[in-house]
């Protein structure tokens, strides 16, 4: 059984480019959820995917956007970088929906904005 | 925001019990009590989760009080691997997997 894996590990990009980071769940699950948590903080949730649909999404703007595939990978997609998008990405996956389930975790992208 | 209250720091002698304490005094009837922990440059690890009754599993024993207000978690023998942030996070058990930390605590272990 293979755990959550993400890339890249480490990212540097600009004010003002676009991001796509990738990450690739456990086998047999079929949520994921995307956070960020910057330096010093807890992780803060984005949204959360679901059968290939959006299902839950936190306190982030629309230039955050997601996918997920027919093979339950997913894509966070961030546009129009700002400085303070610098932080760890964080993925995490589970086997269902809602309920009592834990999550699993990837070990993250650190993106840096310059 | 997060639901939960718990002290920014602590240190524990390896070997040791380490007991970390967790408010959350506005915790409602269906929500659950998680525990996760986040070493150094990994993402968090689930560690374990209860509503009223006390939980153990191989990695730590959950100790919840009788109006749940608030719960300790208890590493029985802490280890230097044992280093980390702990979080205590409230989740409704009907909700979604949105998990929402809190600062945490740093749990340092010394030899």
């Amino acid at each position: 059984e293979t755990g959550v894996t993400q890339s890249p590990t480490h990212l540097i990009k600009t004010r003002g480019q676009q991001v796509t980071l990738r990450c690739s769940s456990q086998s047999g699950h079929n949520t994921v959820s995307w956070y960020q948590q910057a330096l010093g903080q807890g992780p803060q949730f984005i949204f959360q995917y679901y059968r290939e649909e959006e299902n839950g999404r936190g306190n982030f703007p629309p230039r955050f956007s997601g996918l997920q595939f027919p093979n339950y990978s997913s894509e966070l997609n961030v546009n129009a970088l700002e400085l303070d998008d610098s932080a760890l990405y964080l993925c995490a996956s589970s086997f269902r929906l809602a309920g009592l389930n834990e999550q699993f975790f990837g070990p993250g992208t650190r993106l840096t904005v310059l | 925001d997060a639901k939960t209250t718990q002290p920014p720091s602590m240190d524990c002698a390896e070997g040791r019990a380490a007991n970390l304490p967790c408010n959350h005094s506005t915790i409602s009837g269906n929500e659950y009590v998680y525990w996760y922990r986040q070493i150094h440059s990994q993402g968090p690890q689930y560690i374990i989760h209860g509503l009223k009754n006390n939980e153990t599993n191989e990695m730590a024993s959950l100790i919840i009080t009788e109006d749940r207000k608030s719960s300790t978690l208890i590493l029985p023998h802490a280890t230097l691997r044992d280093t980390a942030v702990y979080y205590c996070i409230v989740k409704d058990g009907n909700a979604g997997n949105m998990l929402t930390f809190g600062g945490g605590t740093r749990l340092m272990v010394k030899p």
